[in-house]
């Protein structure tokens, strides 16, 4: 099967550092999300992008968070600096033009 | 905005007994609907979908059906098992918000042996 790759399964980090999370879509897929869940909030949308081009990010704090996709194969978001209110899942999901979103199995961030 | 209700959690059944979650939506255009599960430590997996109105989703038992005039897609089960166990979010995905999905808070989900 076909699957959404996320890297890495977990991440602890201090305070301040910054943090990388990488995702890598089904091929051929166009659409990619990036979401985050809290207990708290649940499942928040941060940013999407078709043919790599952003289409919203405004679900994202701007200060802190950027997202890229420097090419169809990999996605990115980062955190500078990173604070300890970020510590949540944060998932990558893709989608062709036919629909069928994929999650992947989502980054465990930690910020201490 | 579009949005999705679903009933709180959690819910807490014994096995073999009948579930239903409820989930209201509200939309502009005409949305395809969804019910994701995710089991513990995973990510979120597509359960059943519905793409117009009276189409009814299925998938290992259960179901829900898409209903227009009542704005709902509750899902169902006649006989839930322990394996069952896990957190159900029911989504909506509508071209006019530009196909990005939209999630419930979602209801977890205990069965009991």
């Amino acid at each position: 099967d076909a699957r959404v790759t996320q890297t890495p399964r977990h991440k602890v980090t201090e305070m301040g550092q910054e943090v990388t999370m990488r995702c890598q879509p089904i091929l051929g897929h166009n659409t990619v999300f990036w979401y985050r869940q809290t207990m708290m909030q649940g499942l928040e949308l941060l940013a999407y992008f078709r043919n790599r081009a952003p289409l919203d990010d405004s679900g994202m704090p701007k200060d802190r968070f950027s997202a890229e996709m420097p090419d169809a194969t990999l996605a990115t978001l980062k955190i500078q600096p990173s604070e300890p209110r970020d510590s949540a899942v944060y998932f990558c999901a893709s989608a062709s033009d036919r629909g069928g979103y994929t999650f992947g199995s989502g980054t465990r961030l930690t910020v201490v | 905005g579009d949005s999705v209700t679903q009933m709180e959690g959690p819910v807490t059944l014994s096995e073999e007994a009948f579930l239903t979650i409820n989930c209201t939506y509200t939309a502009t255009g005409y949305p395809s609907l969804f019910w994701y599960v995710q089991y513990p430590g995973e990510g979120l997996q597509l359960l059943l979908k519905a793409t117009k109105a009276d189409d009814k989703g299925s998938n290992k038992g259960f179901e829900a059906t898409y209903r227009k005039e009542t704005t709902s897609f509750h899902l169902e089960k006649g006989s839930v098992q322990v394996s069952d166990s896990a957190v159900y979010f029911c989504a909506l995905s509508d071209f006019a918000s530009g196909d990005k999905i939209i999630f419930g808070k979602g209801t977890r989900l205990h069965i009991l042996p």
